[in-house]
């Protein structure tokens, strides 16, 4: 148990449905990321929040749709999304100090998305 | 771009042998390098980099951090099957997030 948790681990869902992936952190940290893992590619990072304000949004499209009611929570709600975002959704959280990003991120266990 | 290549992106093993991971990038304004290791779960710190020449170490695994040839090599001694995993490269610099390369899957066979 890392301390970061999410939620589901696993889900599967049609390209019209509306889900939500949920990511918990129990670390006190006050900057969380979510990160997209395909086969082969690297860990992509797809939005950063710290302090609860979004920093970055690496051209995600806006059929990903992140929320970070506070430093503890963030989701990622999805809708009408496409077969290639099938993937493992990684949350991460750092503390963040003095403006700029942290280096060591602790991750949870993902959340395998499958789009059918 | 910022870039980050690791090799090789597979290899198997056997128990006992030596194997050695290599992790190239190519960042500006880099401040550290960082590995991880990503079993069927979270990925989980190893270690960071931030000076050349100065060997971490954790058991059998070690890591050291060349930033004049913008490489760094991770070393794990002795494997076991329990070493099985993904190992993740990431390098930062000021104000991103890290950069990740594609992994190195590491399968150590009894």
């Amino acid at each position: 148990e890392t301390g970061v948790t999410q939620t589901p681990r696993h889900l599967v869902m049609g390209m019209t449905n509306k889900k939500s992936l949920k990511c918990e952190q129990h670390l006190g940290h006050n900057a969380m990321y979510w990160y997209k893992q395909s086969a082969k590619k690297p860990l992509e990072l797809m939005f950063v929040y710290n302090f609860k304000e979004q920093t970055e949004n690496n051209s995600v499209p806006s059929r990903f749709s992140p929320e970070c009611p506070n430093s503890s929570h963030l989701f990622l709600h999805l809708h009408t999304l496409q077969p290639e975002d099938s993937a493992l959704y990684l949350c991460a959280s750092s503390q963040e100090e003095g403006g700029t990003t942290a280096n060591v991120l602790t991750f949870g266990a993902g959340s395998r998305l499958t789009v059918l | 771009e910022d870039k980050v290549v690791q090799s090789p992106l597979s290899l198997v093993v056997h128990e006992g042998d030596t194997v050695t991971l290599n992790c190239s990038y190519e960042v500006t304004n880099f401040r550290s390098l960082l590995w991880y290791k990503q079993e069927k779960k979270a990925p989980t710190f190893l270690f960071m980099l931030t000076s050349s020449g100065i060997e971490k170490k954790s058991g059998r695994l070690s890591s050291i951090l060349d930033k004049k040839e913008l490489f760094s090599i991770l070393n794990i001694t002795a494997t076991q099957t329990g070493d099985s995993a993904i190992y993740l490269c990431a390098v930062e610099a000021p104000g991103y997030a890290l950069n990740f390369g594609k992994g190195t899957s590491l399968l150590v066979t009894p």
